[in-house]
């Protein structure tokens, strides 16, 4: 089945810094990497994702690239903000399998 | 709110209670999925629903037995627990379990279940 690895396991950066969160998968049929933010109190929530056949994606502040070939992908945050500070999942699926696998997570904290 | 309602917030129970836990989606998914979240594996897929139909049991003691009576509501009943259930249940739900809808999860704000 699928791993995902995700690194670090904890982050912190100063206001205003970039953050930068990576992910590696197994599975090459995998075709679908979403990122979840999951703040306290709260169920993770999408906030960007990236299918096989793009190589970036970028919405405002945040940008996922995926390198398939070495079967990882990344989280860009710029700018960061005390309210990015959060959880951070990354997960890769099989849209054809219908089944994701998450990373452990990353803990973003932004000094302010 | 995003569309995922879970019902209680928080929960505790004794090892010998019964109890449920529910979830509502109002988005028109035909896919709902539950999760585990503890401090071991964060994010453990536990069973997959596709229009009502079980697809997935990822191997989950039968002390937690779902149901699903329509696309729109999933329960998650509780019976026999032991202390180390006790753990964030989350539910979540999707367009469709395969094609370009899946595996876009909307989450719930999660069940806290607390095993005494």
């Amino acid at each position: 089945g699928e791993n995902v690895e995700q690194h670090p396991s904890t982050l912190s950066v100063q206001e205003g810094d970039s953050a930068v969160i990576k992910c590696t998968y197994s599975d090459s049929a995998s075709n679908y990497f979403p990122w979840y933010k999951q703040e306290l109190g709260k169920g993770p929530q999408l906030i960007i994702d990236i299918r096989s056949n793009v190589g970036e994606k970028k919405d405002q502040r945040i940008a996922v690239t995926l390198n398939k070939t070495a079967k990882h992908f990344s989280l860009h945050i710029t700018e960061t903000q005390p309210e990015d500070s959060a959880v951070y999942f990354c997960a890769a699926s099989n849209t054809n399998a219908g089944k994701s696998t998450f990373g452990d997570g990353t803990t973003l904290t932004v000094k302010p | 709110e995003t569309g995922v309602t879970q019902t209680p917030r928080h929960l505790v129970m004794g090892m010998t209670n019964k109890k449920s836990l529910k979830c509502e989606q109002h988005l028109g998914h035909n896919a709902m999925y539950w999760y585990k979240q503890s401090a071991k594996k964060p994010l453990e897929l536990m069973f997959v629903y596709n229009f009502k139909e079980q697809t997935e049991n990822n191997s989950v003691p039968s002390r937690f037995s779902p149901e699903c009576p329509n696309s729109s509501h999933l329960f998650l009943h509780l019976h026999t627990l032991q202390p180390e259930d006790s753990a964030l249940y989350l539910c979540a739900s999707s367009q469709a379990p395969t094609g370009s809808g899946a595996n876009v999860l909307t989450f719930g704000a999660g069940s806290r279940l607390t095993v005494l």
